[in-house]
């Protein structure tokens, strides 16, 4: 059972474009969303993350926009540029047990042609 | 500086065989984790240790044992390797347990194991 599900998973994108990713959520609980950037060799690494009572946070190029009525969140890359082709993934946890367990989406792999 | 380490980075073994990945995080967090990412990059967490407490056990064979001598070490022992175990196997560490908090998880580089 996927409990956060991705989309797309791939995309290709112009230099200068903007790239939108997104994900929907089963879980009313989850509180904590995540996104990940994986460059290929390398581990994930934390790029912005949201929490529900927010619909929009920007850090940069990058957007998180949350529509918590519909389960569902985004990332928007701003002006996308080649070094930013990467693997993205959405996550997602809840409180509950406090473990820090993240619930990652499939991932979408980001190709920014110059 | 390296602050998620794993050791080795590459492992190619035979079925059958038995194995073990270390792992060794430099931040002083107190909770660690063992995720698996396979073919099609999905990533799924195994396991996760808090101050050398196990309190995540996710439906993971049990020829799949993690072991934590302290806070900054965790180790992966696979025992009688399969064909399905090939994957690469990441560590993270975060500050506290409790990513519904906001903890970033730091990911180490992974380790890639190809079982033949």
């Amino acid at each position: 059972q996927q409990q956060v599900k991705q989309s797309p998973q791939s995309l290709i994108v112009q230099k200068g474009g903007i790239s939108i990713i997104n994900c929907a959520y089963e879980n009313t609980a989850f509180d904590y969303f995540p996104w990940y950037q994986q460059f290929p060799g390398k581990g994930p690494a934390l790029l912005i993350a949201i929490r529900p009572d927010v619909s929009e946070k920007k850090e940069g190029r990058f957007t998180i926009s949350f529509n918590k009525s519909a389960k569902q969140f985004s990332l928007h890359i701003m002006d996308s540029q080649p070094g930013d082709s990467a693997t993205y993934f959405c996550a997602a946890s809840k409180p509950s047990g406090n473990t820090g367990k993240l619930i990652f989406g499939q991932g979408t792999t980001l190709q920014v042609k110059p | 500086d390296t602050a998620v380490s794993q050791t080795p980075k590459y492992l190619v073994t035979q079925m059958g065989n038995d194995k073990s990945i270390k792992c060794e995080q430099n931040l002083g967090h107190d909770t660690m984790y063992w995720y698996k990412q396979d073919s099609k990059k999905f990533l799924k967490i195994m396991f996760s240790y808090n101050n050398k407490e196990l309190i995540i056990n996710e439906t993971v064979p049990n020829r799949f044992s993690p072991k934590s001598p302290d806070k900054a070490h965790l180790n992966l022992h696979i025992n009688s390797l399969e064909l399905g175990d090939s994957a690469v196997y990441f560590c993270a560490s975060s500050l506290q347990r409790g990513a519904g908090f906001g903890e970033t998880q730091y990911f180490g580089p992974g380790t890639r194991l190809l079982v033949l």
